[in-house]
Order: C-alpha cells, then structure tokens, then sequence
C-alpha cells in the first residue's frame, strides 16, 4: 500500500531565511507528487507538484526535489515570509486520476 | 487556474438530523470528485470517490449508508451526512480532477458542528 509522512511536525524559521520541508513515502510505484498548503480553515491549496521522470522543479520561491532512490521528496521555500505560515501536505499517487494519498502535515511557522 | 467551490462552508446542525455539502467545480467539467474528512490538527483522509453517472467507491470503513453521495452532473456531488451525531463533526473537503491532468482542485472545506 501507500502511505506517505513527514518527518517533523513543526518548522520555525525566521522570516527571510530558507525552509525545507521534507517527506518519505513507501510505494516505489507512485508517480506523481504535489505539494499542498493549508491556511487555518481553509482547503488545500496547490504549491507545485513534480512527476517520477523528473528530480527537481521550480516555481516562484518554491522547489521540489524527487530522491526516488530512497523515496524522499521536499519543498524548498526561498525567503520564506510570514505568509508562508500554513501546514504543508505531500501527497502521492499512482497513475492518472488516481487517489492521492496524503502526509501527515508539518506546521511551517515564520518569525518576524 | 480551476476553481471548486463547496457550499456551505460551516454549518451546525442537531443530532439525528441530516446535512448536505455540496462540491462544484465552476469552470471545469469534473470527471471524477473526491471527499475528504479532515480532523483538528490531522491529515486529509479520503472518504470516498465520486463518478459522474456512477455509484460513489468507499474507503474501507467509511459507512456508505451514512455518508450518501451523489454525482449526478459533471460540475456538482454532494455529500450527505445522515443522522447526524456529535462524533461526525469534522472538516469535510471536496477536490475534483479534469480528467485531463492528475492534479486535483480543492473546494474551500466545510466545518460540521453537530450539537
């Protein structure tokens, strides 16, 4: 089966400063990976996502790195700002249109 | 990008009665829904898959009787949660995918108090 987790809970970080938020899963077959924010009381909201074929993505101040070898991903956050505050979900699946099945969330907290 | 929206956002209702959430996706056609339930301070946990025209796919353990869902057009499911009890309030969120791509959208949650 799938099951995907983070590794820490909780993330303090000064504002300014870089966040990595790291992520293991265990299905070798899972092919695609998205990470997710979440505000208090809010859904989920799409940060960048990163298929199998490929090691690393960029977005805006956001990148993800894919270790298939010892299945481990992360999401690199640049200059994180106090807006970044949220908890973060890896999530992964296998195939298209398939269920995603998601970690278990890491508090990301910025320090004025 | 694709926007779904989920309606209503918070919601209290009284035990024994029954409540009804509903998922749209507004500006694309929703092959296939999905409804988490999330509790305080824990991941998402997938409840069921929702097909147009089709019956919904359960998660093990999650009462099909309970939890009815209907996807009867490509853009609305709805979810209702019947007979309420106290120990069914949670965060409830819908996602769809295109069916074009694998990423899914995600409505903006629903918060179930039952009294």
């Amino acid at each position: 089966g799938e099951s995907v987790g983070l590794h820490l809970p909780t993330l303090s970080v000064q504002e300014g400063d870089n966040s990595i938020i790291n992520c293991a899963y265990s299905n070798s077959a899972s092919d695609y990976f998205i990470w997710y924010k979440q505000e208090s009381g809010k859904g989920p909201q799409f940060i960048i996502d990163i298929r199998s074929n490929m090691d690393k993505r960029q977005g805006q101040r956001v990148t993800v790195l894919l270790n298939k070898t010892v299945k481990h991903l992360s999401l690199q956050i640049a200059a994180t700002q106090p807006g970044d505050s949220a908890v973060y979900f890896c999530a992964a699946t296998t195939g298209a249109n398939s269920k995603l099945t998601f970690g278990k969330g890491i508090t990301l907290s910025v320090r004025p | 990008g694709a926007v779904v929206s989920q309606h209503p956002s918070r919601v209290i209702c009284k035990s024994g009665t029954s409540v009804k959430i509903e998922c749209r996706s507004l500006d694309f056609q929703a092959t296939t829904m999905f409804w988490y339930r999330q509790f305080p301070k824990q991941s998402l946990m997938l409840m069921a898959t929702s097909n147009e025209g089709s019956k919904a796919t359960y998660e093990q353990g999650v009462e099909k009787d309970k939890f009815l869902i209907n996807h009867a057009s490509l853009t609305l499911s709805t979810l209702t949660v019947t007979s309420a009890h106290p120990e069914d309030s949670s965060f409830y969120i819908c996602s769809a995918e295109t069916g074009q791509a694998t990423e899914a959208f995600f409505g903006q949650g629903t918060r179930l108090t039952v009294v």
